[in-house]
């Protein structure tokens, strides 16, 4: 099956500095990837996704890219600021996987003031 | 749209007792699952439903009941609870696209088990 890994498990940053998140994957049959947000207290909720024919995907200051020859995926938060603090996961959907996702272990990202 | 809600918030057991922690959605969806999130590991699906009446294991089902009656609604059961079921459950659902789609998820419910 899948197995997914996300790095680093924590992140601080200086608000206004960029942020990057990092995750791997094992299945080369996976072809969707997406990044949920998780606030103290709520369940996950997407913030961007990328699928396998796209190498980048932009959304105001989210970014996430895909290399799929390295089977390796980023999320790029820029220009960063205190309400983006929270847990952050990957994750990664293989085809024909009756929508099975598979999950990073999530990173830590606190945003300094 | 109320969209994904789960009940209850809280819950403590004793080992040995059952309950069921219920799920809905308002959103017509076929795709529900139910996973469960650990400290330092991410979130691990439990039990997963297609549609009504269709329903499939996931990466950790032992100690897991489901069944899936309407298209609404996806309860889980634990039979027998163990401390190692001490965790925060999550549902969730989404449409069935080809490519992938937006999963949904529920508020949580914190379950320990002593």
């Amino acid at each position: 099956g899948e197995n997914v890994e996300q790095h680093p498990s924590t992140l601080s940053v200086q608000e206004g500095d960029s942020a990057v998140i990092k995750c791997t994957y094992s299945d080369s049959a996976s072809n969707y990837f997406p990044w949920y947000k998780q606030e103290l207290g709520k369940g996950p909720q997407l913030i961007i996704d990328i699928r396998s024919n796209v190498g980048e995907k932009k959304d105001q200051r989210i970014a996430v890219t895909l290399n799929k020859t390295a089977k390796h995926f980023s999320l790029h938060i820029t220009e960063t600021q205190p309400e983006d603090s929270a847990v952050y996961f990957c994750a990664g959907e293989a085809s024909g996987s009756a929508r099975q996702l598979t999950f990073g272990s999530g990173t830590q990202l606190t945003v300094l003031p | 749209n109320a969209g994904v809600t789960q009940t209850p918030k809280f819950q403590v057991l004793k080992t040995g007792q059952s309950m069921t922690l219920q799920c809905a959605q308002d959103m017509n969806h076929e795709y529900m699952s139910w996973y469960r999130q650990d400290p330092g590991m991410g979130l691990r699906l439990i039990h997963y439903s297609v549609g009504a009446g269709i329903t499939d294991q996931g990466e950790v089902p032992n100690g897991y009941n489901v069944s899936r009656s309407t298209t609404e609604d996806f309860p889980l059961r634990l039979l027998s609870a163990a401390p190692s079921q001490t965790s925060v459950y999550f549902c969730a659902s989404s449409q069935i696209l080809a490519g992938g789609s937006e999963q949904y998820f529920g508020p949580g419910t914190r379950l320990t088990v002593t």
